[in-house]
């Protein structure tokens, strides 16, 4: 079963607007990652945010992690056409980091 | 760039052939793992092998069959398949220990007819 439910599951903006996407997820985690995936490709690993960590920045990239909520999103910024691809976050499952399990997914469209 | 080989991009394969898949990595990695995902969904896991030895195995049929010759390589035998198990099948890597960050391959496109 999917460990993490993400929203919107579909998100089109022009570009140079920001893009926010969330993601909530069921049990206890040690961190949570994003990884996007353009079409048809492989998933890239973007950004990992550990559970005592409240905020991460990388590039035009935000994340944030509230674990009383079981919630994080993912915030980018000045958009580019380049960004259109699927979002996913991932959990491990139940303390295992060897396992991660996907959220649903959010796919992003940046017009030009 | 990846640096997750995965062989081939593209199968085609009838429900009595049997094919293979295959995956390389030389990032001295000690986990790798199988998931398949089919169109607008997540990756799901299938199987997971840390130091050459299969760890995981997530109920997967018997028609898919994994092996794990060394830690660079990691090949997913196929045969009997069903046009349902057609997808996307992703090749990842993970230092063993690590937080958990994956290193994926392209993907093989599989369809069966």
């Amino acid at each position: 079963s999917q460990q993490g439910e993400e929203d919107p599951q579909a998100l089109s903006i022009q570009e140079g607007e920001n893009a926010t996407m969330n993601c909530s997820y069921k049990t206890s985690i040690n961190n949570l990652q994003w990884y996007r995936q353009n079409s048809g490709r492989g998933l890239v690993h973007l950004i990992l945010i550990r559970s005592n960590e409240r905020e991460k920045h990388s590039g035009r990239l935000r994340v944030t992690l509230d674990t009383s909520k079981k919630s994080s999103s993912l915030l980018i910024t000045a958009s580019r056409a380049a960004d259109t691809a699927s979002y996913f976050c991932a959990t491990p499952t139940s303390g295992s980091a060897r396992q991660l399990t996907f959220g649903s997914g959010t796919q992003l469209t940046v017009l030009p | 760039d990846t640096e997750v080989t995965q062989t081939p991009k593209h199968l085609v394969m009838g429900m009595t052939n049997k094919k293979s898949l295959k995956c390389e990595q030389h990032m001295g990695h000690r986990a790798m793992y199988w998931y398949k995902q089919k169109a607008k969904k997540p990756p799901e896991l299938m199987f997971v092998y840390s130091y050459e030895k299969l760890s995981i195995n997530e109920s997967v049929p018997s028609r898919f069959s994994p092996e794990c010759p060394n830690s660079s390589l990691l090949n997913l035998h196929l045969h009997a398949l069903q046009p349902e198990d057609s997808a996307l099948y992703l090749c990842a890597s993970s230092q063993q220990g690590s937080t958990g960050e994956l290193f994926f391959g392209e993907g093989s496109r599989l369809t069966v007819l």
